[in-house]
C-alpha cells in the first residue's frame, strides 16, 4: 500500500530548537497539505503546496514554514519551538489543489519539553 | 473563515444500535463535506464524503446527509460494531479561491460501541 508516508514517527525537542518534518505523498498526487492536531481536537490547517508553490496558509506564525520538492515530497519546518507546538503533525496528499479527497499520513508526534 | 461545530463530543451505544453525529458549518461557500475516522494512534481515514449537489449518500452501514439551507450535515452508522469505536471528525471545504482545497475540521466525536 503506497500511501502517504511521514518521518520521523516521534520527535522530542526542547524549547527554542528547530524541527524538520518530512512527507511523501501518494504516487501521482501533486498537492500536499500540512495540519496540526493538538490532543483532543480536530486537525487545523497549516499549509497547502501544489506544484512546488504555496497555495494556502493557515493562521500560524512565521516560525512555521514549508516547501515542496520537484518529486512532490514536502518538508515542514518549525523554528524557535514552544511548548504549545507539541502536537501530531499530519500531512495529507491530494491529486491536485482543487481535488476534494485528501488522504492523510500517519503523522509525526512532536513533543516539546 | 469557516467554523465547523460537531456534536456530541462523546457517544456510547450498544452493539447493533445506530449512531448519529451532527455537524454545522458557517461558510455558505463550503461544498465538500468529508468524514474521517481516527483510531487511537492512527491516521485519520476518509470513510465517506458528500458534495453540495447531493442530499444523501450511503455506503453499506454508513450514510451522510446534507442540508445546505440549514448548513448542517450528519453521519449515520447503522448496526454498530465494536470495531466502529473511534474518534470521528467532520470537515468542510469552502470552494473559494483563497481557501481552495483547505479542510476545516470539527472537534471530533469519541464513539464507543459496547458489545
Amino acid at each position: 500500500d503506497a500511501g502517504v508516508t511521514q518521518s520521523p514517527t516521534h520527535l522530542i525537542k526542547t524549547r527554542g530548537q528547530h524541527v524538520t518534518l518530512r512527507c511523501s505523498p501518494i504516487s501521482g498526487h501533486k498537492s500536499v497539505s500540512w495540519y496540526q492536531q493538538v490532543l483532543g481536537q480536530g486537525p487545523q490547517f497549516i499549509f497547502q503546496y501544489y506544484e512546488k508553490e504555496e497555495r494556502g496558509r493557515g493562521n500560524f506564525p512565521d516560525r512555521f514554514s514549508a516547501r515542496q520538492f520537484p518529486n512532490y515530497s514536502s518538508e515542514l519546518n518549525v523554528n524557535a519551538l514552544l511548548l504549545g507546538d507539541s502536537a501530531l503533525y499530519l500531512c495529507a496528499s491530494s491529486l491536485k489543489q482543487d481535488s476534494y479527497e485528501q488522504y492523510f499520513g500517519p503523522g509525526t508526534r512532536l513533543t516539546v519539553t | 473563515g469557516e467554523n465547523v461545530e460537531q456534536h456530541p463530543s462523546t457517544l456510547s451505544v450498544q452493539e447493533g444500535d445506530s449512531a448519529v453525529i451532527k455537524c454545522t458549518y458557517s461558510d455558505s461557500a463550503s461544498n465538500y463535506f468529508p468524514w474521517y475516522k481516527q483510531e487511537l494512534g492512527k491516521r485519520p481515514q476518509l470513510i465517506i464524503d458528500i458534495r453540495s449537489n447531493v442530499g444523501e449518500k450511503k455506503d453499506q452501514r454508513i450514510a451522510v446527509t446534507l442540508n445546505k439551507t440549514a448548513k448542517h450535515f450528519s453521519l449515520h452508522i447503522t448496526e454498530t460494531q465494536p470495531e466502529d469505536s473511534a474518534v470521528y471528525f467532520c470537515a468542510a471545504s469552502p470552494d473559494r479561491g483563497s481557501t481552495l482545497g483547505r479542510l476545516y475540521f470539527g472537534r471530533g466525536t469519541q464513539l464507543t460501541v459496547w458489545p
